[in-house]
């Protein structure tokens, strides 16, 4: 059965560093999302992206994050300066179509920002 | 504001004990109602999708029906491996899936 894939299953970086956090959706499917989960709390809603745009932005997803799809397979988001509230599990998911569609998700990645 | 409301936070079961998961919603045109099953480490899996009150789906030892207010994931005669947190999402506006804080399900042998 096809899988979202994420990579890498966890990072650690220092404070006020770049990462950037990679995704390889299912093949057929036309909508990525990226989503996080702070320990012990709710996955939560941070960007849609569809036809190499965001679609709909939450407010956690401020000028530090961006999204890319620099390819056809792969789906990126970049933390320029991270901070130590950023550290979460983030995932990404993918789905065929939107609005009332399942989404599918990846296993995460584990960001720890020391 | 929409909103998604899990009950219990933690359910501990015994081998071949039934029970059900509450999810309650408050959404402004509910397009979707979803359940997904989270293993510690590990990211939501897609179990069900609910469109409208009174429909239903089945899958092996779930059961998941909704109603206007409500979804009930309800699990018969659950074995060990049916321990993980149960999560719920309801989708309203376009993109954003709003997600409970989930019941973490133990299962005893």
């Amino acid at each position: 059965e096809p899988e979202v894939t994420q990579t890498p299953s966890h990072q650690v970086t220092q404070m006020g560093q770049e990462v950037i956090l990679r995704c390889v959706p299912i093949s057929n499917h036309l909508y990525f999302y990226w989503y996080r989960q702070i320990l012990g709390q709710k996955v939560e809603f941070l960007v849609s992206f569809y036809n190499n745009e965001i679609s709909e932005k939450s407010e956690i997803f401020d000028d530090q994050f961006s999204v890319e799809r620099p390819d056809g397979s792969n789906f990126t988001l970049k933390i320029r300066s991270t901070k130590l509230e950023d550290s979460a599990m983030y995932f990404c998911a993918s789905g065929i179509g939107r609005g009332h569609s399942p989404l599918h998700f990846g296993n995460g990645t584990r960001l720890t920002v020391t | 504001e929409d909103q998604v409301t899990q009950s219990p936070e933690a359910l501990r079961l015994q081998e071949g004990e039934s029970s059900s998961l509450n999810c309650s919603y408050t959404v402004s045109g509910l397009r979707g109602l979803f359940w997904y099953r989270q293993d510690p480490g590990k990211g939501p899996e897609f179990l069900f999708t609910l469109y409208s009150a009174g429909e239903e789906k089945e899958k092996e030892r779930l059961k998941a029906t909704l109603t206007k207010k409500e979804s009930f994931l309800h699990i018969t005669a659950p074995k060990p491996e049916d321990s993980a947190t149960y999560l719920c999402a309801v989708q309203a506006r376009k993109d954003d899936m709003r997600f409970g804080a989930g019941t973490r399900l133990t299962v005893k042998p």
